[in-house]
């Protein structure tokens, strides 16, 4: 099964910082990566998809970038409603893999 | 409004059957895979496998295989997931989730979560 490891597992950041969230591949995924956002108590959301497709009503300040084994999702400019764990999914092939979560908490 | 509705919260004993369930609305049911994840208190995510409503194709993580049976009933518009015998460490809350497939695959609506509680 391909391993996806995120980093780091948790974050400090203020609103307005500018916040990047990795995830690599134990092998290449071309661009079949998704990010998703969880917030405490709720079911995780699709942010995006395609590695760097942004779903449809999702701020603009989301983006993701990457292909192969390296992905980031950045968030340009934090705002309050961020503060949340965001995991990345492959599905390149099964079994579907997430990689392990980051903790963004507020500094 | 294209939702996904689960069962409620299930308090169980090790040993008993459980099958909970996920309704599917506002759009055509048998065209989208439907996936179980599971997150156990505290935890990450971990796709449990998926279900192509359509023909009932699945596929199951390593992890989940033989511990969980996944169906779906098209007539009702409802995906399952479902244990013959619980153990303590099936406690955790379990998400559906409607998967678009081609020409990028994601988890693009989910179900509000049931929790499954199992008591030793």
């Amino acid at each position: 099964a391909i391993q996806m490891t995120q980093s780091p597992s948790s974050l400090s950041a203020s609103v307005g910082d500018r916040v990047t969230i990795t995830c690599r591949a134990s092998q290449g995924i071309r661009s079949d990566l998704g990010w998703y956002q969880q917030k405490p108590g709720k079911a995780p959301k699709l942010l995006i998809y395609a590695a760097s497709s942004l779903q449809s009503g999702v701020p603009s300040r989301f983006s993701g970038s990457g292909s192969g084994t390296d992905f980031n999702l950045t968030i340009s400019s934090l705002q309050p409603e961020d503060f949340a764990t965001y995991y990345c999914l492959q599905d390149y092939n099964y079994p579907l893999t997430f990689g392990g979560g980051t903790k963004v908490e507020i500094k | 409004e294209v939702q996904l509705v689960q069962s409620g919260a299930e308090v169980k004993k090790s040993g008993e059957s459980l099958k909970i369930s996920c309704k599917g609305s506002g759009y055509s049911f048998t065209r989208y895979w439907i996936g179980w994840v599971r997150q156990m208190p505290g935890k990450g995510l971990e796709w449990m496998g998926t279900i192509f409503p359509h023909d009932s194709a699945t596929r199951y993580s390593p992890s989940f295989q033989g511990q969980v049976t996944i169906s779906a009933d098209m007539s009702t518009t409802t995906a399952y997931l479902q244990w013959s015998s619980l153990r303590a460490s099936d406690t955790a809350m379990y998400y559906c989730a409607r998967r678009i497939v081609g020409p990028h695959d994601a988890f693009d609506i989910w179900g509000q979560g049931t929790m499954v509680t199992v008591s030793s």
